[in-house]
């Protein structure tokens, strides 16, 4: 089974500055997806990338996708105190149905104002 | 639209009781339903997938006779833990979809202490 790995597991800027996660995968996919959990909280949709897409935009959040070095990067623009979360991706494998999604082990970005 | 409901937001119940979450889709009709346990700082891992009107199907390892699912219509499924035991503590969440979308909508989840 796939297994989604994110770096870096925490990480802590001021607020204004970029934030950049990584996510890498095992097996083919047909779209990764990044989602934000606030403490104690349910999943917040963030944005989907198709395995044919390479980048794809979303206000502050930028994202990529390599699916020959199984990787995708979300960067953040501009930080605000309020987007300290954890981080979540996500990939709906090709060998599977019924969008079952493989979680990475998370991101917790703390932006400190 | 496309909000995801989860019924009752914690819960704290003794050893060897059973304990019913409901999830609910309040504003579209859900193909599927899916649930997953978090357990505090890890991700999450998805325990079963569930259609209206047909039997879930569970993840490896996951104990369907312990985890009892049941998606009632299409705007409701429910898990119940049964002979709940301290080990069984954890945030479960669920998830719909809607029509053949990919994006996944999530409840906002349900703390269980069993005690």
């Amino acid at each position: 089974s796939q297994q989604g790995e994110e770096d870096p597991q925490a990480l802590s800027i001021q607020e204004g500055e970029n934030a950049t996660m990584n996510c890498s995968y095992k097996t083919s996919i047909n779209n990764l997806q990044w989602y934000r959990q606030n403490s104690g909280r349910g999943l917040v949709h963030l944005i989907l990338i198709r395995s044919n897409e390479r980048e794809k935009h979303s206000g502050r959040l930028r994202v990529t996708l390599d699916t020959s070095k199984k990787s995708s990067s979300l960067l953040i623009t501009a930080s605000r105190a309020a987007d300290t979360a954890s981080y979540f991706c996500a990939t709906d494998g090709r060998e599977t149905s019924g969008s079952r999604l493989t979680f990475g082990e998370g991101t917790q970005l703390t932006v400190n104002p | 639209g496309a909000v995801v409901s989860q019924h009752p937001s914690w819960v704290i119940c003794k050893s060897g009781t059973s304990v019913k979450i409901e999830c609910r889709s309040l504003d579209f009709q859900a193909t599927t339903m899916f649930w997953y346990r978090q357990f505090p700082k890890q991700s999450l891992m998805l325990m079963a997938t569930s259609n209206e009107g047909s039997k879930a199907t569970y993840e490896q390892g996951v104990e369907k006779d312990k985890f009892l699912i049941n998606h009632a219509s299409l705007t409701l499924s429910t898990l119940t833990v049964t002979s709940a035991h301290p080990e069984d503590s954890s945030f479960y969440i669920c998830s719909a979809t809607r029509g053949h979308a990919d994006e996944q909508y999530f409840g906002p989840g349900t703390r269980l202490t069993v005690t």
